[in-house]
């Protein structure tokens, strides 16, 4: 069973564009939602998390949007830029046994 | 103010053979995890510590992998023995508390030949 659903599985964005991954939870339980941002041959590194009594969340160029009813949050990477370029996932926080549980992941590739 | 330790960073073994990973969480932080990472696939968490105790180890193959946190600082995993299937990146990371943000390290890259 699959808790944390992550899309797309890749996504190609020009240079100056806006980057979108979305997530969608069934666990209700779950308060906590944070995104690590992962280049090749490092360990994922947090990048913003959200709890579910905002429904937005901004850090610089980057954005949780959180929807409580439709269980679904997504990240808005604004201006992307190449350096953005690495894989991001979404996880989700909470539960009878507080298990960090993540999404599959998206191989960004910013264009220059 | 240093991050996740681990070590080694990558290994290659031959199966059937023993291993074991090492990792040395930040200053502080009372809550270790090894999590398993596969090509292409978001980290799997094996087991989770709240100081020395293991909290959460549902998703370690006992049969072959073993964990200890003596002192409820470092932390060693061990795969013994070592399957094909092995083969991937583990993962360890802390936090302050279980409910707080997990930092990662590196990670120790297996391949099982």
């Amino acid at each position: 069973q699959q808790q944390v659903k992550q899309s797309p599985q890749s996504l190609i964005v020009q240079k100056g564009g806006i980057s979108i991954i979305n997530c969608a939870y069934e666990n209700t339980a779950f308060d906590y939602f944070p995104w690590y941002q992962q280049f090749p041959g490092k360990g994922p590194a947090l990048l913003i998390a959200i709890r579910p009594d905002v429904s937005e969340k901004k850090e610089g160029r980057f954005t949780i949007s959180f929807n409580k009813s439709a269980k679904q949050f997504s990240l808005h990477i604004m201006d992307s830029q190449p350096g953005d370029s690495a894989t991001y996932f979404c996880a989700a926080l909470g539960g009878s046994n507080y298990k960090l549980t993540f999404g599959k992941g998206t191989l960004l590739t910013v264009n220059p | 103010e240093a991050g996740v330790v681990q070590s080694p960073r990558y290994k290659i073994i031959e199966k059937k053979q023993p291993v074991a990973f090492w990792c040395n969480p930040i200053s502080g932080h009372n809550t270790l995890y090894w999590y398993l990472q596969n090509l292409g696939q978001g980290p799997e968490l094996l087991i989770r510590y709240e100081n020395e105790e293991a909290v959460d180890d549902s998703q370690l193959p006992k049969d072959r992998f073993s964990a200890e946190r003596l002192k409820g600082v470092d932390s060693t995993l061990k795969i013994q023995p070592a399957e094909l299937g092995d083969s991937a990146v583990y993962l360890c990371a802390s936090s302050y508390s279980g409910n707080t943000e997990a930092f990662f390290g590196q990670g120790t890259r297996l391949t099982v030949v």
